[in-house]
């Protein structure tokens, strides 16, 4: 049981290449959700799913688009990389969206445009 | 909207001595609250949760306590180690929505 893996780890970009970052969880839950964390931020919202075909805007999804064709599969595509896209992006899934439910993170993705 | 405000760090105590983190929590309903650990160049685990007034959650010595009265969860541990240095985020599901909110996360170096 791996839980939520992403790749690539690192990945330094030129301003104007596009990337897809990659986020797969094996615990069959319904949501996942994109974040990034800014150096000394706290974690803004992108891009979340409540299940397969469903996705929905975060706090701040501009530069960003995500789909979601399988339970286990959320990829992030960067399609104009920018330097305000240099961050910590982190991947995170959870069974539910209410209630007590715990949502577990992904290690990340630390990603410089240059 | 729902929110989550931290204490502002950073925090820098001495091993064995006791931790305060503030939080304080805006929300309509019963939010769920948890408390959120990330350690050097990991991603977020969890610490601990409570999901009604007057619960408190434990976890490796750290505990907190959902205050309804005064909206707050705030984080403590008695004696901290220097395994404790890490990030903390404090944050809530609003169980009407389908987001979780955190706070900005306060960063904690213990000493020996």
């Amino acid at each position: 049981n791996a839980g939520v893996t992403q790749t690539p780890k690192f990945r330094i970009l030129k301003i104007g290449q596009s990337m897809t970052l990659q986020c797969t969880q094996d615990m069959n839950h319904n949501y996942m959700y994109w974040y990034r964390q800014d150096p000394g931020m706290g974690l803004k919202l992108i891009y979340y799913s409540v299940g397969a075909g469903i996705t929905d805007k975060g706090e701040v999804p501009n530069g960003y688009n995500v789909s979601r064709s399988t339970t286990e599969d959320f990829p992030l595509r960067l399609e104009l990389a920018a330097p305000s896209q240099t961050s910590v992006y982190f991947c995170a899934s959870s069974q539910s969206n209410r209630g007590p439910d715990t949502q577990y993170f992904g290690p990340g993705t630390r990603l410089t445009v240059l | 909207g729902d929110s989550v405000t931290q204490m502002e760090g950073p925090v820098t105590l001495s091993e064995e001595a006791f931790l305060t983190i503030n939080c304080t929590y805006t929300a309509t309903g019963y939010p769920s609250l948890f408390w959120y650990v990330q350690y050097p160049g990991e991603g977020l685990q969890l610490l601990l949760k409570a999901t009604k007034a007057d619960d408190k959650g434990s976890n490796k010595g750290f505990e907190a306590t959902y205050r309804k009265e005064t909206t707050s969860f705030h984080l403590e541990k008695g004696s901290v180690q220097v395994s404790d240095s890490a990030v903390y985020f404090c944050a809530l599901n609003s169980n009407t929505g389908n987001q979780f909110y955190f706070g900005t996360g306060t960063s904690l170096t213990v000493i020996p």
